[in-house]
């Protein structure tokens, strides 16, 4: 089956870093996106890695590890504006899905001060 | 500014009753999609449109209905037989149909959808 695994909830000071964790079990891979997403609003797109290694964008960095099924996404210096949940998305081959995600749950992240 | 406009942001529906939620696009996009939010869950994907007059279901798409008439345009109604409406209704459009690509999808702000 398909299925995206992330953490419920996590909490982390402000200024601080926080690694928020996504592993995936799908048919394909074609490529995965972190989108970040305040209470009651739009997710927002924040970074996309179809291959292997780290993706830096300003305070925020993406990992993926396609033989392990595996992407992290790094927060660094914690603003409380960040304070959010974080959405893991995987795309799946494309034969199968017609360029449909499949979505985790998301993480919420607190933030304290 | 271009972007996408969802409405209403609430909604109420009695039993029985069919309710229709909008989305426009002032995007160009191509490609639409519509998904269904609830708590501690993903985002499910109810229907999509890759093009003008064609549309395909999603994962969860009885009791829902939609069509693609323009391209701005991918109006969603949630029927009567849709048992369990109340939900947070994204819509989202993206540029390109390419599979490859990194290109990845705009969303609206939202419609919160409620039972009377």
């Amino acid at each position: 089956g398909q299925n995206i695994d992330q953490p419920t909830e996590m909490t982390a000071t402000e200024g601080a870093i926080v690694q928020i964790n996504c592993t995936y079990q799908t048919s394909g891979f074609n490529g995965l996106f972190w989108y970040q997403q305040h209470a009651g609003e739009a997710p927002t797109f924040l970074s996309y890695n179809v291959l292997d290694g780290l993706e830096e964008k300003g305070r925020f960095s993406s990992f993926l590890s396609r033989s392990k099924g595996y992407s992290y996404l790094l927060l660094k210096e914690l603003q409380m504006k960040d304070s959010a949940s974080y959405l893991c998305a995987v795309r799946d081959h494309p034969l199968d899905s017609n360029y449909q995600l499949i979505w985790g749950a998301g993480t919420k992240l607190i933030i304290k001060p | 500014d271009g972007g996408i406009t969802q409405s209403p942001k609430y909604l109420f529906r009695k039993e029985g009753q069919n309710v229709t939620l909008s989305c426009e696009q002032n995007l160009n996009h191509d490609a639409m999609y519509w998904y269904r939010q609830d708590p501690g869950q993903g985002l499910r994907l109810i229907y999509y449109s890759q093009i003008v007059n064609d549309f395909q279901k999603g994962d969860i798409a009885e009791g829902y209905s939609v069509s693609r008439e323009k391209k701005e345009s991918f109006p969603l109604t949630v029927t009567s037989a849709q048992k369990n409406p109340t939900a947070f209704y994204l819509c989202a459009s993206t540029d390109s149909l390419d599979s490859y690509s990194n290109q990845p999808q705009h969303f609206g702000d939202g419609t919160r959808l409620s039972i009377l």
